[in-house]
């Protein structure tokens, strides 16, 4: 089955400063890679997603690469704020049938300081 | 409105007791899912239901029995609870099939509920 690994567990930047988050799969079959951001309390919420048959994505301060040679993948936050201080996930979707199974990387803790 | 409401937040009990945690969503999907997030955060996901019908069944003790009334409805019910259940259950929900024919695996998550067992 699908395996995700996740790094770093936690990260420490200055405001302003940029953020990698770095995610590699195993199973070649995965197609789907979203990102979710968890704050404090509450539950995981969908940043952006990227599918197979597309190397980038971008979205304001963020964005997201996809290398399926080297089934990996990343998140780049850019001028970082506080607010974005949070445990963000990776994931991998092995989508098929039309039944979606997550498989979650182990999260990484992202502490911006002002 | 909250588009994935779960309830209770907070579940405090005894081992050996059985208990429920209730799932609802007003997104009109058509698929409920129950993560389960461990002490290290770590999520993974334990059942899933399209249109009542159970389509994810992951290795989970059977002592774990979802039910879905309705395709808005997800609950979980958990038997002679155990130490090692206590976590924070997730429930979330997805649109899979979409008017326009193409699938979408966008999970929308309740805010969750957090088992402790003692």
């Amino acid at each position: 089955g699908e395996n995700v690994e996740q790094h770093p567990s936690t990260l420490s930047v200055q405001e302003g400063d940029s953020a990698v988050i770095k995610c590699t799969y195993s199973d070649s079959a995965s197609n789907y890679f979203p990102w979710y951001k968890q704050e404090l309390g509450k539950g995981p919420q969908l940043i952006i997603d990227i599918r197979s048959n597309v190397g980038e994505k971008k979205d304001q301060r963020i964005a997201v690469t996809l290398n399926k040679t080297a089934k990996h993948f990343s998140l780049h936050i850019t001028e970082t704020q506080p607010e974005d201080s949070a445990v963000y996930f990776c994931a991998a979707s092995p989508f098929s049938g039309g039944y979606n199974k997550l498989i979650f990387g182990a999260g990484t803790r992202l502490a911006v300081h002002p | 409105d909250t588009a994935v409401s779960q309830t209770p937040k907070y579940l405090v009990t005894q081992m050996g007791n059985d208990k429920s945690i209730k799932c609802e969503q007003n997104l009109g999907h058509d698929t409920m899912y129950w993560y389960k997030q461990d002490s290290k955060k770590f999520l993974k996901i334990m059942f899933s239901y399209n249109n009542k019908e159970l389509i994810i069944n992951e290795t989970v003790p059977n002592r774990f029995s979802p039910k879905s009334p309705d395709k808005a409805h997800l609950n979980l019910h958990i038997n002679s609870l155990e130490l090692g259940d206590s976590a924070v259950y997730f429930c979330a929900s997805s649109q899979v099939f979409t008017p326009q024919g193409t699938t979408n695996e966008k999970l929308f998550f309740g805010s969750g509920t957090q088992l402790s067992v003692l």
